[in-house]
């Protein structure tokens, strides 16, 4: 298995705090992505890095952050949690463009 | 704009069937397709494709595509109630730097 891990794996939280999730690869892959999957919609992408300190917004990416201070972590931020942020949240690491990704064990995330 | 379509979106096969599973795409640079199974955590890898006519197999699991019609299968043959999970396709965009999801089609195999 890819050295690939999130944490936490699950957390509850209230509308409207801060909350961050982190993904710790020890693969050395360039590229780092976050997806939420909920029912009738599959994977999307929030946000991806490319390398460290460069990140780039994909198609869910408003109400989150991401950073990428170092090649092994990349944390994912939500400002101020709402109830629609309630999913399964994905960390996947790539070892560059068009290579295939692997994903971490995901982590369940509840705004109460 | 990139887009992935999978069908159907669910499926219910008894075991030793063969099924077939479709993904179409829209795409602006085709680079590949993948295939990922997913039970109740991770999507694992199966298949990443990249050229047409040509089949990817593994055991039961086998796939190819078609870039004139933009599509690929997934075909898993004897299926087995182990095959139950969520069948995912994917492409890595116009840049190759993401993969864009269908919605999955879900397979359960009953015994």
């Amino acid at each position: 298995d890819a050295g690939i891990t999130q944490s936490p794996r699950h957390k509850v939280t209230e509308t409207g705090t801060p909350v961050t999730l982190r993904c710790h690869q020890t693969e050395n892959h360039r590229y780092m992505y976050w997806y939420r999957q909920d029912p009738g919609h599959g994977l999307r992408l929030i946000h991806y890095s490319y390398g460290v300190k460069d990140t780039d917004k994909g198609e869910v990416s408003d109400g989150y952050s991401v950073s990428r201070s170092k090649t092994e972590d990349f944390l994912l931020t939500l400002e101020s949690a709402t109830s629609s942020q309630t999913s399964v949240y994905f960390c996947a690491i790539s070892e560059n463009r068009n290579t295939e990704a692997f994903f971490g064990q995901g982590t369940r995330l509840t705004v109460v | 704009e990139d887009k992935v379509v999978q069908s159907p979106l669910s499926l219910v096969v008894h075991e030793g069937d063969t099924v077939t599973l479709n993904c179409s795409y829209e795409v602006t640079n085709f680079r590949s397709l993948l295939w990922y199974k997913q039970e109740k955590k991770a999507p694992t890898f199966l298949f990443m494709l990249t050229s047409s006519g040509i089949e990817k197999k593994s055991g039961r699991l086998s796939s190819i595509l078609d870039k004139k019609e933009l599509f690929s299968i997934l075909n898993i043959t004897a299926t087995q109630t182990g095959d139950s999970a969520v069948y995912l396709c994917a492409h890595p965009g116009e840049y190759g730097n993401k993969l864009v999801f269908g919605a999955g089609t879900i397979l359960r195999v009953k015994s």
